[in-house]
């Protein structure tokens, strides 16, 4: 399968700083990126849907403001926690495809510690 | 209803058991089904993926649909201790900018 890198795979950071997230397809075009975040024991909630060149589409509840998504090009799509806080702590995971029905394919997750 | 319904788990097999997952779905516009594999810790792998009913085979997984009951499985074969992991269903509604909509995920544990 397509091969989606994710950059980094844990991050510890302080209260109040902000932290980027990169995913990056190596292999194939990402025309569509999409971000999630996932709790412990819990299923991919989906944070944001973003297509090249495109502002990201949130998903109800996900303050965009907070969690700032740029797609830039067809293979680099970056998601940034800003002024983080302990509740962030989660696990983020993005996702690439390269078409409208075709596969995705995951990065291997970021591990967010706000202490 | 929930979009996609998947069967809680957790589930617990001896070793070269076969297992069958399940899925089902409400929204009769999805038209992709995948199923994923989630190790602890980290990112879903891309398992299978199919488009038309019926049934579609790689290796010892085989997934199986069947849209005139929306109902979706995964069979494993002679399960093997390192297929311990999550399991995902996801589907894509082409219609709704093609998002993944993913079951909760059912946690598999295969006793050597």
């Amino acid at each position: 399968g397509a091969v989606v890198s994710q950059h980094p795979s844990r991050v510890i950071c302080k209260s109040g700083t902000s932290v980027k997230i990169e995913c990056r397809s190596l292999d194939f075009q990402a025309t569509t990126m999409f971000w999630y975040r996932q709790f412990p024991k819990q299923s991919l909630m989906l944070m944001a849907t973003s297509n090249e060149g495109s502002k990201a589409t949130y998903e109800q509840g996900v303050e965009k403001d907070k969690f700032l998504i740029n797609h830039a090009s067809l293979t680099l799509s970056t998601l940034t926690v800003t002024s983080a806080h302990p509740e962030d702590s989660s696990f983020y995971i993005c996702s690439a495809r390269s078409g409208g029905a075709s596969r995705a394919f995951f990065g291997q997750g970021t591990r967010l510690t706000v202490v | 209803q929930k979009e996609v319904e998947q069967d809680p788990g957790p589930l617990s097999v001896p070793e070269g058991a076969i297992v069958s997952l399940n899925c089902t779905y409400s929204n009769s516009a999805f038209q992709y089904f995948m199923w994923y594999r989630q190790y602890s810790r980290k990112g879903p792998e891309l398992l299978m993926y199919t488009y038309s009913s019926g049934n579609k085979e790689d290796g010892r997984f085989t997934a199986q649909v069947d849209k005139s009951s929306k109902y979706i499985s995964l069979f494993i074969r002679d399960s093997q201790p390192s297929d311990s992991a999550t399991y995902l269903c996801a589907m894509i509604d082409t219609g709704a900018n093609s998002k993944l909509t993913f079951g909760k995920g059912i946690t598999l544990s295969v006793r050597p």
